[in-house]
């Protein structure tokens, strides 16, 4: 059974980069896709972005220029980064597993989030 | 893609049903899911490609729909199931959720 543990800075200064890392237990890290989300009363659920296992990375468009996500297959670990952080991005940050299955028409198809970490408060201000 | 759901907040009686919609603002097949959060813990998924159920889910929670308007029912409602519920669409960049439905014990 796949269990997801993550760990970064909970408190940070504006223009500060924000580290998570996302350590994954059980399953088959080498085959499965890694997301990044968050969460907050003014935005709601926000996907931030997707990372497969070969290293290759899809963000969220709102988000592109600040954010980069990277992973350590030896680890079993992957990782955010996001850069000069505000206030706006105050927020609970989880970390997940992609969902991928082959639909009803025969497609592989993957956007669903199956398991997830516990998640960790990061708060920004002065 | 925009995920509006209705209402904001359920009152549901114990045993009884209760039915949550999602509506997406162009259609998204079948790409849609749902979750359930509870006040201090992460969202955990229920039902994806409309009306799968994941792994572990009891049979009274079920999805419907198509194109661009879903619904979750769960068939006789339980104390534990009081929580917030998300929808999802994965079939554009970037995956969206609406903003929830509250489902409370009346």
């Amino acid at each position: 059974q796949v269990q997801l543990q993550q760990w970064g800075a909970g408190l940070l200064k504006p223009s500060e980069t924000l580290s998570l890392t996302c350590a994954v237990y059980g399953g088959s890290f080498s085959s499965d896709y890694w997301i990044y989300i968050r969460q907050s009363p003014g935005r709601g659920l926000e996907l931030i972005g997707e990372i497969n296992h070969r290293g290759t990375t899809i963000y969220n468009p709102s988000l592109k220029s600040r954010v980069s996500m990277s992973l350590d297959t030896s680890k079993n670990q992957f990782f955010l980064r996001l850069t000069s952080m505000t206030a706006a991005d105050t927020a609970v940050y989880y970390c997940a597993r992609g969902l991928g299955y082959y639909g009803s028409g025969g497609s592989y198809t993957r956007g669903v989030m199956d398991v997830w970490g516990k998640g960790t408060t990061v708060t920004v201000s002065s | 893609i925009v995920m509006t759901q209705s209402p904001a907040t359920l009152l549901v009686s114990l045993g009884e049903r209760a039915t949550l919609s999602c509506r997406a603002s162009q259609r998204v097949d079948r790409n849609l899911a749902w979750y359930q959060q509870k006040p201090g813990q992460a969202p955990r998924l229920l039902v994806y490609d409309v009306s799968t159920r994941a792994t572990g889910i009891p049979a009274r929670f079920s999805g419907s729909g198509s194109g661009t308007q879903f619904s979750l029912t769960i068939s006789s409602l339980q104390s534990e199931d009081s929580a917030l519920y998300y929808c999802q669409q994965y079939n554009n960049w970037p995956r969206t959720f609406g903003r929830g439905t509250k489902v409370e014990i009346k």
